[in-house]
């Protein structure tokens, strides 16, 4: 089975709200995550990663955080956009430097 | 990302033709992958080559085959095609040289193959 999920399948936000999309993994060795953005039709994006040795790291309106004690990953999006709509992917590296994809959350974001 | 292209980027076939999907990349990185991704499912892993002659099983390596051709080009492989092989196809490059522990993956725009 996965061994990475997403707690919702689907999130609605308003524009402009924030946006905190979860992921739940279950591999307590795995060392490195990694969230990624599928827009319709194209390949998942790069958006941003994180050691284990991290509980948090932050890039341009986004916010990865990583708690170890309970397995748990999450991807806030700070003041969504209509562009931020998409389909976002946990990774979770197996150790072996192949990923571990859950089956992604997708992001709807009203005007 | 237009350092990876895949082709075709659509295809039809039928049950029992053998199809090839091509994967060229522009990055310079020596990991390649073909991943498949179902509807409400994520990805995948079919197959990967951590160098041009290394080629590694996947979670779903029944009925497919790759060859890396180059280190650029890694080609995935339906010898006889079959609907239930019908899904999204990506290939994607990763960099053996980045930071320990690290493995960022950048994905193709992917192929859609239907097979009737």
């Amino acid at each position: 089975g996965e061994s990475v999920g997403l707690h919702l399948p689907t999130l609605s936000v308003q524009e402009g709200d924030n946006s905190i999309i979860n992921c739940a993994y279950s591999n307590s060795a795995s060392d490195y995550f990694i969230w990624y953005k599928q827009e319709s039709g194209k390949g998942p994006q790069f958006i941003i990663d994180i050691r284990s040795n991290m509980d948090k790291r932050q890039g341009q309106r986004v916010t990865v955080l990583l708690n170890k004690t309970v397995k748990h990953l999450s991807l806030q999006i700070a003041a969504t956009q209509p562009g931020d709509s998409a389909v976002y992917f946990c990774a979770e590296n197996m150790g072996d430097y192949k990923l571990s994809f859950g089956a992604g959350t997708t992001v709807t974001v009203r005007a | 990302d237009a350092d990876v292209t895949q082709t075709p980027r659509n295809r039809i076939t039928k049950t029992g033709k053998r199809i090839m999907l091509e994967c060229s990349q522009t990055k310079g990185h020596d990991r390649m992958y073909w991943y498949r991704q179902d509807p409400g499912l994520g990805l995948r892993l079919i197959y990967y080559s951590f160098d041009v002659k290394d080629i590694n099983k996947g979670e779903i390596s029944d009925g497919y085959s790759v060859s890396r051709q180059a280190q650029a080009k890694f080609s995935l492989s339906l010898e006889s095609a079959i609907p239930n092989q019908t899904a999204l196809y990506f290939c994607a490059t990763s960099d053996s040289a980045g930071a320990e522990g690290t493995d960022t993956q950048y994905f193709g725009p992917g192929t859609r193959l239907t097979v009737l």
